[in-house]
């Protein structure tokens, strides 16, 4: 079954501080995988988007690596500002006989405080 | 460019009414998805359409849920009767194809349902 898993569930971390969010996926075929932010009440926006032979990638303060070995992406946020409060949602895509779908994790609920 | 416009922004309704909700996607996307995001989880897929044809609604609840993309441009999300468990935020998202890497998700309807 193809399965998406994120840890922790929540997180609480002081201004200026680093962070690391996993993923951990069990997807098979693998297309890409991909890290989406989400702000309270509003959709998710794309982050980063890792192909099979991407091992790190990075989008300003956002770092994402990928481990296609073993099935393990991760987050990490430098230096965390207020504005980083958010729902972090690992997404990845599986593709088969031309269709596409999106796989979301439950996502990683970041709380930033000063 | 315009992003992935949805409206009303929020519904309130009583349980056993109907609602309607409307998407319009990003100019010239071809694939249009219609997800509901429980509080707390991440996106569920209810619908996928490529153009005016249906992909994938095997997680749509046909008895209640229904939707339709006339011309392959905008589309429509219906629930009637409604029941308390589907409140949840509702997420329109179009692409071009995935492969692209465009995915652009909306900001979403709030669904209360009392």
């Amino acid at each position: 079954k193809n399965q998406v898993e994120q840890s922790p569930q929540s997180l609480i971390i002081l201004e200026g501080k680093n962070c690391t969010l996993q993923c951990n996926y069990t997807v098979s075929p693998f297309s890409n995988l991909r890290w989406y932010k989400q702000d309270t009440g509003r959709g998710p926006v794309s982050l980063t988007i890792m192909t099979f032979s991407e091992n790190t990638k990075s989008n300003g303060r956002y770092t994402a690596t990928l481990d296609a070995d073993t099935k393990q992406s991760s987050l990490h946020i430098t230096a965390s500002q207020l504005s980083d409060s958010a729902s972090y949602i690992c997404v990845v895509i599986t593709s088969s006989y031309n269709t596409d779908k999106l796989i979301f994790g439950t996502g990683t609920r970041l709380q930033v405080f000063p | 460019e315009a992003g992935v416009a949805q409206s009303p922004r929020y519904k309130i309704i009583e349980k056993r009414q109907s609602v309607a909700f409307w998407c319009n996607p990003i100019s010239g996307h071809a694939t249009l998805y219609w997800y509901q995001q429980i509080l707390g989880q991440g996106p569920k897929l209810l619908i996928q359409f490529q153009n005016n044809g249906v992909v994938d609604d095997s997680q749509l609840p046909k008895d209640r849920f229904s939707a339709e993309r006339l011309k392959g441009v905008d589309s429509t999300l219906k629930i009637q009767p409604a029941k308390l468990e589907d409140s949840a935020v509702y997420l329109c998202a179009s692409s071009p194809r995935l492969s692209d890497e465009k995915l652009f998700f909306g900001s979403g309807t709030q669904l209360s349902v009392l």
